[in-house]
């Protein structure tokens, strides 16, 4: 079955890195994504990374994928007070008709 | 500017009224979504479309419904029979739904609707 799973709340101070972790349960996802959500608005789509894919990177943002233990995380390095948000990880599975399920989300607070 | 709007941003009911959200796109996508979030449980589908006249029901379509009549639109109405309809909702388009593509999907900012 389709279950995605993330921890509720991460704190950190500003200028630490940020790892935030998800886990998923069907091994045949194509893409896994990371959205951030501001407070009272939409989702904004942050990166996604290929399920054969080990580790993208694309400025402060580092994705780390382990298929093998369906791991998921994302890094955010140099963390400032506009990076406090919601985070949420999705995955999408072509079997699924390639919709996307989402974990419950991370709230991160970053403070100064 | 290209993006995904809904309307209004705050809606208020009765208990037993229908009300309809509104979610237009100009992005030219073929597919629309419709997304209820509760707090602590992430987005949870109630209803997709992938083309114009045609939708499908996702995991929580009951006391929901959703017409498509033009690409840009697809709003989407709470009935009364919807038991707990207090929540924020989201609309969202992409241009891939099927298959293994990557399934790229824009958010429009949300309507938070309050059953009184």
């Amino acid at each position: 079955g389709e279950d995605v799973e993330q921890s509720l709340f991460l704190s950190v101070r500003e200028g630490d890195s940020s790892v935030i972790n998800c886990t998923y349960t069907d091994s045949s996802s194509t893409y896994l994504y990371w959205y951030k959500q501001e407070p009272g608005a939409g989702l904004q789509l942050l990166t996604y990374i290929f399920s054969n894919m080990d580790m993208k990177q694309d400025q402060r943002l580092t994705v780390l994928l382990n298929k093998k233990d369906k791991h998921l995380s994302l890094r955010i390095a140099d963390t400032q007070t506009g990076d406090s948000a919601i985070y949420f990880c999705a995955e999408s599975i072509p079997g699924a008709g390639n919709m996307l399920t989402f974990g419950g989300g991370t709230r991160l607070m970053v403070k100064p | 500017d290209g993006g995904i709007t809904q309307s209004p941003k705050y809606l208020f009911r009765k208990e037993g009224q229908n009300v309809t959200l509104s979610c237009e796109q100009n992005l030219n996508h073929d597919a629309m979504y419709w997304y209820r979030q509760d707090p602590g449980q992430g987005l949870r589908l109630i209803y997709y479309s992938q083309i114009v006249n045609d939708f499908q029901k996702g995991d929580i379509a009951e006391g929901y419904s959703v017409s498509r009549e033009k690409k840009e639109s697809f709003p989407l109405t709470v009935t009364s029979a919807q038991k707990n309809p207090t929540a924020f909702y989201l609309c969202a388009s992409s241009i891939h739904q099927s298959g293994g593509a990557v399934n790229e999907q824009f958010f429009g900012p949300g309507t938070r609707l309050t059953v009184l």
